[in-house]
């Protein structure tokens, strides 16, 4: 079966440090692995993914996530916070090896950037 | 282009009646999803729909039901709703064999049941 953990509840960070947000995963096939960033009282935004190649992808507003099979994670990381990404992540896996979109989130992060 | 609309955006429903939630996906786009977003639950699979054929169910019960039109507009229905569907429902479209993979969202109808 299909799952994926996000450890942390909330994230608390300076404005302008480094952040961090955790996942690891756990799917039978090929994992295609998403993050979405979620604003109050919207749907989530696309802001990455990983499906194959280089194990550091970029993505939308300065944010990277790093692949590592082995460890079966997909951080979501940032070298320098705003206050504007106060928001709620979710990390996101589907099996690559089947015909299918269906995407199994984790329970979200709140990431709090404070000035 | 226009993103994933979703209509109503906000729905206030009593015990036992019945609803449907519209989805527009992106032009072009001819798969879409539905997600259940609640605070005790998180987000949840519903359904996928491609080309007017469900192509994978989540785990609810058969009170939720879906269909999609030749256009890839969606539909959801809720029939004899419990105060436990009280959520936000999201849709998401997407292009399968574009090589693109991911989903775009739209904004979601809540849906509050008294």
């Amino acid at each position: 079966a299909q799952s994926v953990a996000q450890p942390e509840d909330q994230v608390n960070v300076a404005e302008g440090n480094p952040l961090t947000v955790k996942c690891t995963y756990s799917v039978s096939g090929n994992p295609y692995l998403f993050w979405y960033v979620q604003y109050p009282n919207r749907g989530l935004q696309f802001l990455l993914k990983y499906i194959t190649g280089d194990n550091l992808v970029k993505g939308s507003y300065g944010f990277e996530a790093e692949f590592n099979k082995s460890q079966t994670s997909f951080h979501l990381k940032k070298p320098s916070a705003l206050v504007s990404d106060s928001a709620l992540y979710f990390c996101a896996v589907r099996d690559g090896s089947s015909n299918t979109g269906k995407l199994i989130f984790g329970q979200g992060t709140t990431l709090q950037v404070k000035p | 282009k226009a993103g994933v609309t979703q209509t109503p955006r906000y729905l206030i429903k009593t015990r036992g009646q019945q609803v449907t939630l519209s989805c527009s996906p992106i032009s072009g786009h001819r798969s879409v999803s539905w997600y259940q977003q609640t605070p005790g639950q998180g987000l949840q699979f519903l359904f996928e729909y491609f080309s007017e054929t469900q192509r994978n169910k989540g785990n609810f019960p058969g009170r939720f039901s879906g269909r999609q039109f030749s256009n890839s507009r969606s539909e959801m229905n809720v029939s004899t709703l419990e105060l436990g569907d009280s959520a936000l429902y999201l849709c998401a479209s997407s292009l399968p064999g574009s090589g693109s993979y991911e989903q775009y969202f739209g904004p979601g109808t809540r849906l509050t049941v008294t």
